[in-house]
């Protein structure tokens, strides 16, 4: 049984904070990382895949980096404000097609 | 943009019933998913499709479920004879392709209450 974890379960900062968070995965038979935003009552949005070591990837205030020799990674957001208040999912890839998914990371983004 | 769609947003059933969930992928997408969470726990992988066959699926995927592209653009999940246990969010995902750098696309999921 694959075990991807992230943590915190949940996160509460105030608006202009910078955050990030954690993903753990294995470290063998590693293919490829997701991440992913879900609002509630929407669908989970795609943020990033990873398939590289070292790779770093960016979308406007959120970034990510990957490590997959001690299988985590880091999910960081600059200047946090309101309407990034989601939960952030990770899920890892290996040789199929099907994505494990850690618990995720709820994030409260006070104003 | 274009987007997976899935219907009904809530369904309610007895246990015992058969239940059919359907998902509209995105048009030019080939591989096609089912996934679902039950409350408080993590988001499951039930099954992968592919060129009109199961391409992959996990040990919840039982003799209970079924999968079904009837058209070229509805993709179904049936649930046979519910059970109790099978009250969760069930989302449908699309892909373009197969391989590692590609994204897949959810629905904004079909939540199953079986009571």
């Amino acid at each position: 049984i694959l075990n991807v974890e992230q943590s915190p379960q949940s996160l509460h900062v105030q608006e202009g904070d910078s955050t990030n968070f954690t993903c753990s995965f294995p470290s063998s038979n590693f293919y490829a990382l997701h991440w992913y935003r879900w609002e509630t009552a929407k669908s989970p949005e795609a943020l990033f895949v990873m398939t590289l070591n070292g790779d770093e990837k960016k979308k406007g205030r959120i970034s990510a980096t990957l490590n997959t020799k001690e299988g985590y990674s880091y999910l960081y957001i600059k200047g946090s404000q309101p309407e990034d208040s989601a939960t952030y999912l990770c899920a890892f890839k290996g040789a199929g097609n099907m994505l494990t998914f850690g618990g995720g990371t709820r994030l409260m983004v006070k104003p | 943009e274009p987007e997976v769609t899935q219907t009904p947003s809530h369904q309610v059933t007895q246990m015992g019933q058969e239940v059919i969930l359907r998902c509209v992928p995105i048009s030019n997408h080939l591989y096609f998913y089912w996934y679902r969470q039950i409350l408080g726990q993590k988001v499951e992988f039930l099954v992968s499709f592919y060129n009109n066959e199961i391409s992959e699926k996990s040990e919840i995927f039982d003799d209970q479920f079924s999968v079904e592209r009837p058209d070229g653009s509805n993709f179904t999940l049936k649930i046979r004879s519910t059970k109790l246990e099978d009250s969760a969010m069930y989302f449908c995902a699309s892909s373009e392709l197969g391989g590692s750098s590609y994204e897949q696309y959810f629905g904004p999921g079909t939540r199953l209450t079986v009571t």
